[in-house]
């Protein structure tokens, strides 16, 4: 049972253009999510979280979307640059103590 | 900032024989560390979670015997896979939550690729 779900495994964008990358989750006590920029044989680094008390939390290009009734969040990078390709996980917890479920990740590649 | 060492970063290992890998929190102490596992593009498995002083909690389907955690101390923790067969072959990453940060405090070291052959 996957509670956390990004439907799109990957995403071509041009460089200068907007990258939106989805998530969607079924367990309505997560309240807590983040997302996560990843290279291939490193960790996860920590790009930006939100709180299910908010709808929006921005940082530089990067603007995070929660819409709860619908149980997705979205992340919008603006403008997007080449440095940007990586693998995208967006994750939620249950609060900050807990662990994170992760989604399967999104792939994204951003042409010069 | 927070900085979460994970060794090695790459090991290959027989068939048969075990596999140590160490999670150290550098300019933290960390009572709970997390360990993950993941699989050639797909995403990151909590396999358990490391508790300073006490057992580890182990996710379901993980064997508590084959994955062996040691939470000895406040800054390391340890993962030895016993008797490694080809199927354990895989990224392993661990974590640990910086205090203070809140949900933000997750850090996660640099990954183990393991190889058994």
């Amino acid at each position: 049972d996957q509670q956390v779900k990004q439907n799109s495994p990957s995403l071509s964008v041009q460089e200068g253009r907007i990258s939106i990358l989805n998530c969607d989750y079924t367990n309505s006590m997560f309240d807590y999510f983040l997302w996560y920029k990843k290279y291939p044989a490193e960790g996860p680094t920590f790009l930006i979280s939100i709180s299910s008390i908010k709808d929006k939390n921005e940082d530089g290009r990067f603007t995070v979307f929660l819409n709860k009734s619908a149980k997705h969040l979205s992340l919008h990078i603006v403008p997007s640059q080449p440095g940007d390709s990586a693998v995208y996980f967006c994750a939620a917890s249950g609060n900050a103590g807990n662990m994170l479920t992760f989604g399967g990740g999104t792939r994204l590649m951003v042409k010069p | 900032g927070a900085v979460v060492s994970q060794h090695p970063s790459w090991v290959i290992c027989k068939s048969g024989t075990s596999v140590k890998i160490e999670c150290r929190s550098l300019d933290f102490q960390a009572t709970t560390m997390f360990w993950y596992r993941q699989f050639p593009k797909q995403s990151l498995m909590l396999m358990a979670t490391s508790n300073e002083g006490s057992k580890a909690t182990y996710e379901q389907g993980v064997e508590k015997d084959k994955f062996l955690i040691n939470h000895a101390s406040l800054t390391l923790s340890t993962l030895t896979v016993t008797s490694a067969h080809p199927e354990d072959s895989s990224f392993y990453i661990c974590s640990a939550i910086h205090p203070g940060q809140g949900i933000n405090g997750y850090t996660f070291g640099s990954g183990t690729r393991l190889t058994v052959v």
